[in-house]
């Protein structure tokens, strides 16, 4: 079946531009995770969702983000006011279970931040 | 000290060979552990996941697991020049949640 997917796949923003990412989690999933990604280095969490419900965004770096899945299914992850810091690939993952479980990623957005 | 620890290598192995991947993590809840690859400029792939202490195998992949040691490893047989990657090693569960906490990855390169 279809894999998480994830839109745009690039993205450029002037600094100070609002920028808004899309993922569409494998259906049925009830978990939803974003995690940004430096290069380098390992994804690090930013906020996960069960269902609709946001149940953790303590990773979120600053008051400019802002994560919603108004309806169970598409999230969106909205950055405002972007700077040169926020530029990194943005990875959404999805798993079946309440628990999390296996955790499968999207292909990712690359953000950069000119 | 890192949550995850992971040699960042690069590892060079020949290919035929066996690679050996290895992590460290310092929570002792930790319940879950995944092995990801990561080609260049993509997204992780899960290759492996192992709850319990010992050995999983799958085709030409084996994850182990010491919780008394916080330790995971993944070793590879029949190392393939395809194998070349990032692998990244990631802890979840106790006071990480349901979040994934990754390691930073081990470069694996294989020679043919």
């Amino acid at each position: 079946g279809a894999g998480v997917s994830q839109s745009p796949r690039y993205k450029v923003a002037k600094r100070g531009q609002d920028v808004a990412l899309r993922c569409d989690p494998i259906s049925g999933h009830v978990s939803l995770f974003w995690y940004q990604q430096a290069l380098g280095q390992g994804p690090e969490f930013l906020t996960y969702f069960q269902n609709e419900a946001q149940l953790d965004k303590s990773g979120l770096p600053s008051d400019r983000f802002f994560a919603e899945r108004p309806e169970g299914s598409v999230s969106t992850l909205k950055i405002q006011r972007t700077q040169q810091e926020d530029s990194a690939v943005y990875l959404c993952a999805s798993s079946w279970g309440l628990g999390g479980d296996e955790q499968y990623f999207g292909p990712g957005t690359r953000l950069t931040v000119t | 000290q890192k949550e995850v620890e992971q040699n960042s290598g690069p590892l060079s192995v020949p290919e035929g060979a066996i690679a050996s991947l290895n992590c460290t993590y310092s929570d002792r809840g930790s319940q879950s552990f995944f092995w990801y690859r990561q080609y260049s400029g993509k997204s992780p792939e899960l290759i492996m996941s192992i709850y319990s202490n010992g050995d999983k195998e799958d085709g030409r992949f084996t994850a182990q697991l010491n919780k008394a040691s916080q330790y995971v490893s993944l070793l590879i047989r029949d190392s393939q020049p395809s194998d070349s990657a990032t692998y990244l090693c990631a802890v979840k569960g106790g006071e990480y949640g349901n979040k994934l906490v990754f390691g930073a990855g081990t470069i694996l390169r294989v020679k043919s």
